[in-house]
């Protein structure tokens, strides 16, 4: 079955150590999204690549960083994570809707990421 | 810019009663509409989504929803309510262009015996 895979699903790590974030999707999807959620509230678009094209929101922290090196593949790095980076990290795509627009996004299972 | 409400934080439901959620929306053009649901500790799923056509949109697990322009609402229904649809649900509008989805904050769905 065509999917979004996230790895790991969860994540622990120390104050300040940096951390990757892997998402691979079988959907050959040109969109490719990064949204932190935490507890109780909505996903929180942190940026998005539209192709090789990179946007970021403007309050993503610069503490966050992401990279694309292919179609499938999308990484998350946070340089310095601090406590109130804990959090579920959830990767999404999506395809270029009819008549425009983005189509349906597609999300993983997420990472939940641990902070100490 | 869009913006979606979800006016109810948390909703209880007994186990076999019908079930509405309620979702609003801001925007100026012919939006895109969905659903997600999300378990603890899951991704989210799609359950449905409203492009354009029918208002009445089917969707997986029994779930429907109706697009109503004049209310700017796009309210999710299901007739009888199962213990394995407790979980939060989420609204979310697009726009053509190519602008992410904006979500609403969501609401915490129980189920009682």
């Amino acid at each position: 079955d065509a999917m979004v895979i996230q790895n790991p699903r969860y994540q622990v790590t120390q104050f300040g150590k940096p951390v990757t974030l892997s998402c691979s999707q079988t959907l050959n999807h040109n969109v490719m999204y990064w949204y932190q959620q935490k507890s109780s509230q909505a996903p929180k678009l942190l940026f998005h690549y539209y192709d090789k094209d990179f946007n970021n929101e403007a309050d993503t922290p610069d503490n966050f960083q992401s990279r694309r090196p292919n179609t499938s593949f999308c990484f998350l790095d946070i340089r310095s994570p601090g406590l109130g980076d804990a959090a579920m990290y959830l990767c999404a795509t999506s395809r270029d809707a009819p008549g425009g627009g983005t189509d349906t996004q597609y999300f993983g299972p997420g990472t939940r990421l641990t902070v100490l | 810019a869009q913006s979606v409400t979800q006016p109810d934080i948390h909703i209880t439901v007994s186990e076999g009663a019908s079930l509405e959620l309620r979702c609003n929306y801001s925007y100026g053009a012919t939006p895109y509409l969905f659903w997600y649901v999300q378990s603890p500790g899951q991704g989210l799923q799609l359950l449905l989504k409203y492009f354009s056509g029918d208002t009445l949109v089917q969707g997986i697990k029994g779930f429907e929803a109706e697009f109503k322009r004049s209310q700017s609402s796009f309210n999710l229904r299901k007739p009888s309510v199962h213990w394995s649809d407790a979980a939060e649900y989420f609204c979310a509008v697009g726009a053509r262009g190519n602008t992410p989805l904006v979500f609403g904050k969501g609401t915490r769905l129980s189920v009682i015996a």
